[in-house]
């Protein structure tokens, strides 16, 4: 069955602190592979998407993101955190070559940045 | 440039009523999907439109369905509301069914 995997429902730092976010998946073959940010009471951005080529992906908001075939995995990461970036976190991944038929997203980690 | 623009922001239904949520797209796209995203859970797929034809649907009951319009925009109507189905509801376009989608705000729907 296809699904999406964040396992850290919560996450804590430090503002300046770095940042890795999990996602991990389970497709047939390797998908479309996305992450957006959603504020309270707001819709989802994009912040960085994956389609093929480097597995080092660089996004908006000084995001990057790492995919790693072997793990089935597209950690999310920032070096520094800013006190703005605290929101919840989605990765999607979506059927590769169709674009954006059916995303599936996972349940989402919820950052909290501490002053 | 307007982004996904999505109305009304919130609702308030009864359960057995009947609801209409509305979605413009972004500027230049043509196809929208929909999600329901509980509280605390990731959006699901509802449905996409695509040339005014539903083109793939999610795993929901036929109490869902929609339209889209000549002018790409499009409708998700849901009938005989249940309480399960307070939700936001997020609508999400693109160009051509390839590209990466674009979300709206969220119509924020309560079924009370």
């Amino acid at each position: 069955a296809q699904s999406v995997t964040q396992p850290d429902i919560h996450i804590t730092v430090s503002e300046g602190a770095s940042l890795e976010l999990r996602c991990n998946y389970s497709y047939g073959a390797t998908p479309y592979l996305f992450w957006y940010v959603q504020s309270p009471g707001q819709g989802l951005q994009l912040l960085l998407k994956y389609f093929s080529g480097d597995t080092l992906v660089q996004g908006i908001k000084g995001f990057e993101a790492e995919f790693k075939r072997s793990q089935s995995s597209f950690n999310l990461r920032k070096p520094s955190v800013h006190w703005s970036d605290a929101a919840e976190y989605f990765c999607a991944v979506g059927p590769p070559g169709r674009g954006t038929y059916k995303y599936i997203f996972g349940t989402g980690t919820r950052l909290k940045v501490l002053a | 440039d307007a982004g996904v623009t999505q109305s009304p922001t919130h609702l308030i239904k009864t359960r057995g009523q009947q609801v209409t949520l509305r979605c413009s797209p972004k500027s230049g796209h043509d196809t929208v999907s929909w999600y329901q995203q509980a509280l605390g859970q990731g959006p699901q797929f509802i449905f996409q439109y695509y040339e005014e034809e539903e083109r793939q649907r999610g795993n929901f009951p036929d109490r869902f369905s929609g339209h889209q319009f000549p002018n790409y925009s499009s409708e998700l109507n849901v009938n005989a509301l249940l309480l399960g189905d307070s939700a936001l509801y997020l609508c999400a376009s693109s160009l051509g069914r390839a590209s990466e989608a674009f979300f709206g705000q969220g119509t924020r729907l309560t079924v009370v």
